[in-house]
Order: structure tokens, then C-alpha cells, then sequence
């Protein structure tokens, strides 16, 4: 598997179910982070967990890292319509950039809420 | 609340020609990113750059590609000889601080034709 990748790819779910959504990656990291896309627009930054951190809250979004399986995963809670989207794990590698590092970014999971 | 901002949201252009992307930070922020997404593909990094200079570029951003910040508040992705397979999405990035969360402008959608 490749760096950031995610499972499921896709999911679909009712309206105020929760939404689980999972990550896995090979290197070391400094931190990892997860996004949101609609449709062709932007990325928007949801949280970021830094790697001496287990669990992370914000509002219904619940991040969890494990460094020793190196996965993490995204909970939304209480699901709207409006959280469909496509989101993503990216990850912070330990690496050169001294503070500057690039993203690496998994495929994503697409998620449907559906009313 | 600061957001970052590019220019233009779609630019056409021919292959072998030159195109400029433009891109605002947040004005507080000092270091600064550029990364691509080939329509349904992974976003991809290109360069970051702190402190006037590069500091970390991928394998993709080869001598086709240069950034610059000419000046407090621009920050610029040039592609000397467009290719076919430069069309992309190219999102510009922001962060006020090192191993820090990274705000993302709207994208600059290119296409090459």
C-alpha cells in the first residue's frame, strides 16, 4: 500500500450515523493532518494530530493516531448532509524540509451522506 | 477570516508556453507551498519555500518550474514549456509556522492544450 492511504475509497451512510474513516502510512511523521474536498473546490483543513499525540477533538470530529501500526482515523460524529465530501490523510514525514516539509496526501475516501 | 488566495481560477494555454500562477497567502504566514492534483489523482507537493529560498521540491518539480516571492505578499509558480501533462489543479498553501496546519487556496485549474 502507498503512503496516506485511506479506506474505505467510498462511503455511504444516513443522515446522524457516525462516519469512520481510516489511514495508514509507512514513514515517520511529525504529524498528520486531514482534509476536505467538495466536489472540485479547495482543501480545507480539518485537524492535525501531532505524533506524540493518541487523540485529538474538535467540534464532532474525533482523530485518533497509533505510530505503532502507523494508522489513524477520522470519526465524524452526528453525520450532516452537508459533510459529503471527499477526505483525506496527509502526512508531515520526517524528512528535510526543516519545517517546511511537503504533504503526502492518500487517495482519499469519498464520503455520501445521505438525507 | 485570512484566507489564501490564486489567480486566475482557470487558465488555457498552449503546450510549450509559459504560464505564471499567481498566489496571496495569509499575510502573517512565512513559509509556503505549491502542490498539484491530475484530475482524479492524489494531490501531489511541488515545493515549499521558507525564508526566500526553497527548502524542500519533489521529483516533480524538475527545471520546468520555478517560485519566487517577488515581493511581501505574492508567491508564484512559473512553468517555462508547458506540457500536456502539466494540466492540473495547482493549489497554493500557507502556514504560519513549521510542522504546522497548511491553508490551502481555491486552486488554479490549468489546462493544456
Amino acid at each position: 500500500s502507498q503512503q496516506g492511504e485511506e479506506d474505505p475509497q467510498a462511503l455511504s451512510i444516513q443522515e446522524g450515523e457516525n462516519a469512520t474513516m481510516n489511514c495508514s502510512y509507512k514513514t515517520s511523521i511529525n504529524n498528520l493532518q486531514w482534509y476536505r474536498q467538495n466536489s472540485g473546490r479547495g482543501l480545507v483543513h480539518l485537524i492535525l494530530i501531532r505524533s506524540n499525540e493518541r487523540e485529538k477533538h474538535s467540534g464532532r470530529l474525533r482523530v485518533t493516531l497509533d505510530t505503532s501500526k502507523k494508522s489513524s482515523s477520522l470519526l465524524i460524529t452526528a453525520s450532516r448532509a452537508a459533510d459529503t465530501a471527499s477526505y483525506f490523510c496527509a502526512t508531515d514525514d520526517v524528512g528535510l524540509g526543516g519545517g517546511a516539509d511537503g504533504l503526502t496526501f492518500g487517495k482519499g475516501t469519498h464520503l455520501i451522506i445521505q438525507p | 477570516e485570512p484566507e489564501v488566495t490564486q489567480t486566475p481560477s482557470h487558465q488555457v494555454t498552449q503546450m510549450g508556453q509559459e504560464v505564471i500562477l499567481r498566489c496571496v497567502p495569509i499575510s502573517n504566514h512565512l513559509y509556503f507551498y505549491w502542490y498539484r492534483q491530475i484530475l482524479g489523482q492524489k494531490v501531489e507537493f511541488l515545493v515549499s519555500f521558507y525564508n526566500n529560498e526553497i527548502s524542500e521540491k519533489s521529483e516533480i518539480f524538475d527545471d520546468q518550474f520555478s517560485v519566487e516571492r517577488p515581493d511581501g505578499s505574492n508567491f508564484t509558480l512559473k512553468i517555462r514549456s508547458t506540457k500536456l501533462e502539466d494540466s492540473a489543479m495547482y493549489f497554493c498553501a500557507s502556514s504560519p509556522l513549521g510542522y504546522n496546519e497548511q491553508f490551502f487556496g481555491p486552486g488554479t485549474r490549468l489546462t493544456v492544450l
